[in-house]
């Protein structure tokens, strides 16, 4: 099956520092990912839609300065966390959409746990 | 709503091989996955199933049946270090904005 690599799973890093995570679609082109947000035992939320070769869609109270989303090429989006804070501290996900618009499927990353300091 | 099944608890000897079972009720099913939690820690990443079958990786398998809302985790060779929390979730909706975890199974290895 159509597998999406994430990377890092996880990363600790000090406050004030930034933190790339990358979502690569490995066997198929994704035009489109998605990058959620996962608090423990919590509902996954729905950050932003990435599609590639322009501006990601960002939900309502997310910050876009806060959560730089890139997707440059149609097998990799990268989620960057700028001036990360303890309260960042979470659980991060990625999915990448495959196959035409009549038959899309959704395949996930494995997550990132970042732990701020 | 998703309604989301698992046993509460399961023992089981070292060595020996388990079968955590987790049943489903959705729409818009798009995968399930299945972590490993320990007492204080974050759930770690253990298996994603999206489409039917066995997937295999070392001492884990997980099954999926879409059509019958189940699936099982498989605990082979099992380790004392295996004792913790065993979860599983579901996501549905048309970009996956639904993802709930169900009860999860506390598993104690014993010696």
């Amino acid at each position: 099956g159509a597998v999406v690599s994430q990377h890092p799973s996880r990363v600790i890093c000090k406050s004030g520092t930034s933190v790339k995570i990358e979502c690569r679609s490995l066997d198929f082109q994704a035009t489109t990912m998605f990058w959620y947000r996962q608090f423990p035992k919590k509902s996954l939320m729905l950050m932003a839609t990435s599609n590639e070769g322009s501006k990601a869609t960002y939900e309502q109270g997310v910050e876009k300065d806060k959560f730089l989303i890139n997707h440059a090429s149609l097998t990799l989006s990268t989620l960057t966390v700028t001036s990360a804070h303890p309260e960042d501290s979470s659980f991060y996900i990625c999915s990448a959409l495959q196959g035409p618009a009549t038959n899309e499927k959704l395949f996930f990353g494995s997550g990132t746990q970042l732990s701020v300091l | 709503g998703q309604n989301i099944d698992q046993p509460t608890e399961m023992t089981a000897t070292e060595g020996a091989i388990v079968q955590i079972n987790c049943t489903y009720q959705t729409s818009g099913f798009n995968g399930l996955f299945w972590y490993q939690q320990h007492a204080g820690e974050a759930p770690t990443f253990l298996s994603y199933n999206v489409l039917d079958g066995l997937e295999e990786k070392g001492r884990f398998s997980s099954f999926l049946s879409r059509s019958k809302g189940y699936s099982y985790l498989l605990l082979k060779e099992l380790q004392m270090k295996d004792s913790a929390s065993y979860l599983c979730a579901v996501i549905s909706g048309n970009y996956g904005q639904n993802f709930v975890f169900g009860p999860g199974t506390r598993l104690s290895v014993l010696p």
